[in-house]
């Protein structure tokens, strides 16, 4: 089955205290994207990924990393969680080389993140 | 100015009635149009999308484009229950970026 696979769908963690969410993709998309959705503010871009090794950040990129060692995964690092990084957090990859050829991402289904 | 902007909603339609949901935008250059729907507890999908001015329709979906505007709508006919949901504007301002606005949310009323 085709699919985004997100790690782990809920944690709850401590301030300071580096996680990874893990995003693995089964399609062989090129396209990798991280995205966080909160009320009000809607869907806003983290980081994205064009292809293996290439990064770029997205909107609202500070507190975060992300790499592309491999075109199947692409981890979301938060080194010093804080409390304003609670949220939930989409993974979404795309057949083209770009997600706004046909605007069809993937997403998988999602990560709440609460920091204390 | 935001980005992408849409009412947030809520909106409620009556079923079997047309529900018209809106988006505007700020950037001129923007070249491609995308309407998502997300359940609650779920990662959204991609119901349609549009590159021209003008109506593009798909079942009981219509996506309308509005480039002079800067406006972009969605119309849902024949509302059905499971219609019910937040629908998401997005935008691509830039190759390789896909702004969303912050979601309608629709309830069809049985």
């Amino acid at each position: 089955e085709a699919q985004v696979t997100q790690n782990p769908r809920y944690l709850i963690t401590v301030t300071g205290k580096k996680l990874t969410v893990t995003c693995s993709q089964n399609m062989n998309h090129e396209y990798m994207s991280w995205y966080r959705q909160d009320p009000g503010l809607g869907l806003r871009q983290i980081y994205y990924s064009m292809n293996v090794e290439v990064t770029d950040k997205g909107d609202v990129p500070e507190g975060y990393k992300v790499s592309r060692k491999e075109k199947r995964n692409f981890p979301l690092i938060l080194e010093s969680p804080s409390p304003n990084q609670t949220s939930l957090y989409f993974c979404a990859s795309s057949p083209m080389g770009w997600a706004g050829d046909s605007g069809e991402l993937f997403f998988g289904e999602g990560s709440r993140l609460t920091v204390l | 100015q935001k980005e992408v902007e849409q009412n947030s909603g809520p909106l409620s339609v009556p079923e079997g009635a047309i529900a018209s949901l809106n988006c505007t935008y700020s950037d001129r250059g923007s070249q491609s149009f995308f309407w998502y729907r997300q359940y609650s507890g779920k990662s959204p999908e991609l119901i349609m999308f549009i590159y021209s001015n003008g109506d593009k329709e798909d079942g009981r979906f219509t996506a309308q484009l509005n480039k002079a505007s800067q406006y972009v709508s969605l119309l849902i006919r024949d509302s059905q229950p499971s219609d019910s949901a937040t629908y998401l504007c997005a935008v691509s301002p830039l190759r390789e970026k896909l702004t969303f606005g912050t979601g309608t949310r629709l309830t069809i009323i049985p």
